[in-house]
């Protein structure tokens, strides 16, 4: 069964430093998501991606988040300098069409000390 | 402003025991209300997807309702693998792409 899938599994940084997170979506999803969980609290949305452009941002999508599908078959999130509160769970999610449900990776733990 | 709310925030219940989880939203319009599976450190695994009041999802022991206001997720005789948070997402008709997602309920099922 197609899954989507996250790379790495954990990741551990210094304030201040960039990081990105690797997703690869399944193949014939159309729609690319990513939100984040931290520990103890909902999931939530941080951004959509359609036809190589963001379609929603949340106000949690600020300057320092980007999004990119570089290959066609990979769709990262980068923090181009992280904060404590950056930590968190970050899920990427694709679906086939707009309204098709959502399907989640298994996540990166994202650990900024 | 768009809101789930997922009652209880926990529960354990003895294997074989029925019982019911409960997901309240508010939202301008629904396009959808899904319901998602959580393990612990893993990603939301999807169980069903609800898009009118009246609507009805089952699958193995469980089984999804809908109604104008909330949706339920009846667990029946639940087993210890049933163990997981059971989470509940919406999203607005609104034309949005968002999913806004409930706390979850966590679920503990003894032997």
């Amino acid at each position: 069964e197609p899954e989507v899938t996250q790379t790495p599994s954990h990741q551990v940084t210094q304030m201040g430093q960039e990081v990105i997170l690797r997703c690869v979506p399944i193949s014939n999803h159309l729609y690319f998501y990513w939100y984040r969980q931290i520990l103890g609290q909902k999931v939530e949305f941080l951004v959509s991606f359609y036809n190589n452009e963001i379609s929603e941002k949340s106000e949690i999508f600020d300057d320092q988040f980007s999004v990119e599908r570089p290959d066609g078959s990979n769709f990262t999130l980068k923090i181009r300098s992280t904060k404590l509160e950056d930590s968190a769970m970050y899920f990427c999610a694709s679906s086939q069409g707009r309204y098709n449900e959502q399907f989640f990776g298994p996540g990166t733990r994202l650990t900024v000390l | 402003e768009d809101q789930v709310t997922q009652s209880p925030e926990a529960l354990r219940l003895q294997e074989g025991e029925s019982s019911s989880l409960n997901c309240s939203y508010t939202v301008s319009g629904l396009r959808g209300l899904f319901w998602y599976r959580q393990d612990p450190g893993k990603g939301p695994e999807f169980l069903f997807t609800l898009y009118s009041a009246g609507e009805e999802k089952e699958k193995e022991r469980l089984k999804a309702t809908l109604t104008k206001k909330e949706s339920f997720l009846h667990i029946t005789a639940p087993k210890p693998e049933d163990s997981a948070t059971y989470l509940c997402a919406v999203q607005a008709a609104s034309g949005t792409y968002k999913y806004i997602f409930g706390t979850g309920t966590r679920l503990k099922v003894l032997a």
